[in-house]
């Protein structure tokens, strides 16, 4: 089965700019988290989705921003980049029980210039 | 690839010893608990899990135990290896809640 896959791996943008990042998640999965992780926050949860419906969100401004399509894959959006934004952008899929596990992607890189 | 974390706790074990990687965890609502391995350049790896109504788990060469009283979790690798280096983390998750609270990370360097 294939995993939790994330693109684009890298991506390079400057201040001001906006940028989507994609997720598709493991093939029954219906449960889509995405998370940021920077040297000095660690991972920092961002917003969970369930059935194209945002169910959990985190502490970040309203920049940041995701949706759900029918078919479980996510994005998520960053609108007017600012140069705290450079981090990996993590996506994780699960099976919608309480006692499951996440699955991680390998993320998309951001730096912002 | 960049670290995934620069001033992260680091344990250093020689390989063919145990490692123990240990979490305090803030939540005592918290009744799913999860360890991951994160290596350079990739996203969280799941180890192994386990619920509160459990004190301890085994998978191969690794052992999870749950001490709810003072709220620590931590992470036993037996005959630890070269491919165990990395970053280790814990996450938690709350009954009520489909959101998972992580670790700062531990990191493990086994040396030869």
């Amino acid at each position: 089965k294939a995993g939790v896959t994330q693109t684009p791996r890298y991506l390079i943008k400057t201040r001001g700019q906006q940028v989507t990042l994609s997720c598709s998640p493991i093939s029954g999965h219906r449960s889509v988290s995405w998370y940021q992780q920077t040297p000095g926050q660690g991972l920092q949860f961002l917003f969970e989705y369930f059935s194209e419906t945002q169910r959990n969100k985190g502490n970040f401004p309203g920049r940041f921003s995701g949706r759900q399509f029918s078919n479980s894959r996510s994005e998520m959006n960053v609108s007017t980049l600012e140069l705290g934004d450079s981090a990996l952008y993590l996506c994780a899929s699960s099976i919608d029980s309480r006692y499951q596990p996440q699955h991680f992607g390998d993320g998309t890189r951001l730096s912002i210039l | 690839g960049e670290s995934v974390g620069l001033h992260l706790p680091t344990l250093s074990v020689q390989e063919g010893d145990n490692s123990i990687i240990n979490c305090a965890y803030s939540n005592s609502a918290s009744d799913y608990f999860i360890w991951y391995k994160q290596e350079s350049g990739k996203g969280p790896q799941f180890i192994i899990d386990i619920r509160s109504n459990m004190d301890k788990r085994q998978g191969q060469r690794v052992t999870v135990l749950l001490n709810k009283t003072v709220k620590h979790l931590s992470l036993q690798i037996a005959a630890t290896q070269p491919g165990d280096s990395a970053v280790y983390f814990c996450a938690e998750k709350g009954s009520e809640t489909y959101k998972y609270i992580f670790g700062t990370g531990t990191r493990l360097k086994v040396l030869a």
